[in-house]
């Protein structure tokens, strides 16, 4: 059973471009979560979707990011026209249907290593 | 603010002897704390989890501690190895069962 999977690995981006990170979930999850990780600080939440659905997108800033899990394919975290504080590592994580646990664990993908010069 | 952090943000220690790691939170709503591993390169790894209602879990050469009165969090590692090392974080849950509120991370370098 194959991981979370997160393309690319590394991506540079000059200011004014757009990123665009993939994350295929686990096979059988269906809630997709996205955390960005500045350079030595630990990760932060940014939005949680379910497909076709966001469910909570606090962490997400308000303007030129935005986040997408379709029906079919990959959840797609989506900047537009990058700054070079957007550069970090952006992890995806799942989960599969929700448990009546205190704790839904996530399983987090390598992470995608922006770079914005 | 509320927030997770960490005592010290390196450690050193030679094969075969134990780890402490620390972890400090201020928000006593946090029901529910987990500890990663994160490696060079990867992704957050689970290590283990303990509640709030629980002062100490064990699993495979880890050992978790929890002093709600002092709000202090610890993962003990017994007889580290060098595939120990690594970033290790604290993480907390409050009030969902999904947002994690990570630490900045202790860096674990193990000697041979």
């Amino acid at each position: 059973n194959a991981g979370v999977m997160q393309n690319p690995r590394h991506l540079v981006r000059r200011r004014g471009q757009e990123a665009r990170l993939r994350c295929s979930p686990m096979k059988g999850h269906s809630h997709v979560y996205w955390y960005r990780q500045l350079p030595e600080e630990g990760l932060k939440f940014m939005v949680y979707l379910q497909k076709e659905n966001i469910i909570d997108e606090s962490g997400m800033p308000k303007e030129r990011f935005s986040a997408e899990f379709p029906k079919e394919g990959p959840s797609i975290l989506r900047i537009q026209q990058v700054v070079r504080g957007d550069s970090a590592a952006y992890f995806c994580a799942s989960s599969p249907l929700e448990t009546s646990g205190v704790y839904n664990e996530q399983f987090f993908g390598p992470g995608t290593r922006l770079t914005v010069l | 603010g509320e927030s997770v952090g960490l005592h010290l943000p390196t450690l050193s220690v030679q094969e075969g002897d134990n780890s402490i790691i620390n972890c400090a939170y201020s928000n006593s709503a946090s029901d529910y704390f987990i500890w990663y591993k994160q490696e060079s390169g990867k992704g957050p790894q689970f290590i283990i989890d303990i509640r709030s209602n629980m002062d100490k879990r064990q699993g495979q050469r880890v050992t978790v501690l929890l002093n709600k009165t002092v709000k202090h969090l610890s993962l003990q590692i017994a007889a580290t190895q060098p595939g120990d090392s690594a970033v290790y974080f604290c993480a907390d849950l409050r009030g969902s069962n999904y947002k994690l509120t990570f630490g900045k991370g202790t860096l674990l370098t193990v000697n041979p």
